[in-house]
């Protein structure tokens, strides 16, 4: 199964409020990347989060990793209806120790995020 | 203007016909990677490459081939062996970090959505 399992599967809100969208995995990860994608096009970056940091923030977005708990969740502040989208996370288990590595990721399901105007 | 390109968008072909995706990026990006698809879903790792003329099985490789004989070019072919080949294909490119040096994020296409029947 893969490794990153997200909730809820869909997530429907106001445009204003907050959307938060949980993630969880099961192996011990370099970092944890979320990737944001809108309907039948490529996905984009949103952010990035080592396993030795807690939490980051990006603009309207907030990042938190508890490694002990093996999760992470996005937090949207201030949703817009331009947020509509789908979410995913996707961890990087690979190891640079040994030399130059490539961050092979694995990606969960996704929440798909709709922010009614 | 740099960036990832894939072409077609759309792509439509009969059963038992081989068919090949075009991949091209002009990031100077050491690693390429291949993902599908399907409805709901996330992204399933086909082929990645790390470098030219190398390339390594993903999670769903059968039925699939891959080249990589420049830097800048990673095509797909989907071949009539891939039992369920309608879906939408993802090409990524993602540069390589040596010892101690920050992880990158993969840069995606738009996409192809191929279609079968």
């Amino acid at each position: 199964s893969q490794q990153g399992e997200e909730d809820p599967q869909a997530l429907s809100i106001q445009e204003g409020e907050n959307a938060t969208m949980n993630c969880s995995y099961k192996t011990s990860i370099n970092n944890l990347q979320w990737y944001r994608q809108n309907s039948g096009r490529g996905l984009v970056h949103l952010i990035l989060i080592r396993s030795n940091e807690r939490e980051k923030h990006s603009g309207r977005l907030r990042v938190t990793l508890d490694t002990s708990k093996k999760s992470s969740s996005l937090l949207i502040t201030a949703s817009r209806a331009a947020d509509t989208a789908s979410y995913f996370c996707a961890t990087d288990a690979s190891s640079n120790a040994g030399g130059t590595s490539y961050g092979k990721l694995t990606f969960g399901q996704g929440t798909i995020l709709t922010v009614h105007p | 203007d740099g960036g990832i390109t894939q072409s077609p968008k759309y792509l439509f072909r009969k059963e038992g016909q081989n068919v090949t995706l075009s991949c091209e990026q002009n990031l100077n990006h050491d690693a390429m990677y291949w993902y599908r698809q399907d409805p709901g879903q996330g992204l399933r790792l086909i082929y990645y490459s790390q470098i030219v003329n190398d390339f390594q099985k993903g999670d769903i490789a059968e039925g699939y081939s891959v080249s990589r004989e420049k830097k800048e070019s990673f095509p797909l072919t989907v071949t009539s062996a891939q039992k369920n080949p309608t879906a939408f294909y993802l090409c990524a490119s993602s540069s390589a970090r040596g010892p101690g040096i920050l992880p990158y994020e993969q840069y995606f296409g738009p996409g192809t959505r191929l279609t079968v029947t």
